[in-house]
């Protein structure tokens, strides 16, 4: 597609709930980002995949988050037991390709979760 | 620690005023250095970035950047600022030795242009 696209972009669950959240990237970007961002602060970094792989899912804050990207193209966030402390702006990104310092990220308008 | 600073929370400009919005950074090396713009509703989108060469950068929306190495700076610039231009802007750098992901990003900075 023409940018990076996010669904949904609003999402209200209860505590311990499961949510799903899907990045659709530019076509022919092999790299794609999960970021989260709070309010009043830059985003922070969760996971990144290079085609199918999570090529680093240190940002990942604990297990009940997960994310897989099974064709290389979409990928999915899944978060398991949500809690209040879960809710925020989740932001996609994908660039042509990934490891130098200088490529440009191109982001998503995010999907914002509300955990109740 | 690396880090980077955007000192102001929000900066206030009359619209056809001259804006500046700053951001230093502490960061080993040569680092490259971005600026990113989010309007409400909407994703991050690049504005510039330096790399290496001329230390002024100019890039979208007639807006540039000065990479400063003594003062570790790379304060966003725009000779006349319009309305449109209200939005939350954010600095980041990346060692080069990172990968592109690896951004170190300022807290953000909200613009406000009045009419």
């Amino acid at each position: 597609g023409a940018g990076v696209s996010q669904t949904p972009s609003n999402k209200v669950t209860e505590k311990g709930k499961y949510v799903e959240l899907r990045c659709d990237p530019i076509s022919g970007h092999t790299a794609l980002y999960w970021y989260r961002q709070s309010l009043g602060q830059g985003p922070e970094f969760l996971i990144y995949f290079q085609g199918t792989g999570a090529a680093d899912d240190s940002g990942l804050p604990n297990d009940r988050f997960f994310a897989v990207r099974p064709e290389g193209s979409v990928s999915t966030l899944k978060i398991q037991r949500t809690e209040r402390g879960d809710s925020a702006v989740y932001l996609c990104a994908s660039s042509l390709i990934a490891g130098t310092g200088a490529n440009v990220l191109t982001f998503g308008a995010g999907s914002r979760l509300t955990v109740l | 620690a690396q880090s980077v600073a955007q000192p102001e929370d929000q900066v206030n400009v009359a619209e056809g005023n001259p804006l500046t919005v700053k951001c230093t950074y502490s960061v080993s090396g040569n680092p490259y250095l971005f600026w990113y713009v989010q309007y409400p509703n909407r994703g991050l989108q690049f504005l510039l970035k330096y790399i290496t060469g001329d230390n002024l950068v100019k890039g979208s929306y007639g807006f540039e950047a000065e990479f400063n190495k003594s003062q570790t700076s790379f304060h966003l610039k725009k000779p006349s600022a319009l309305v449109s231009d209200s939005a939350l802007y954010f600095c980041a750098v990346t060692p080069p030795e990172g990968s592109n992901y690896q951004l170190i990003w300022g807290a953000g900075t909200k613009l406000i242009i009045k009419p």
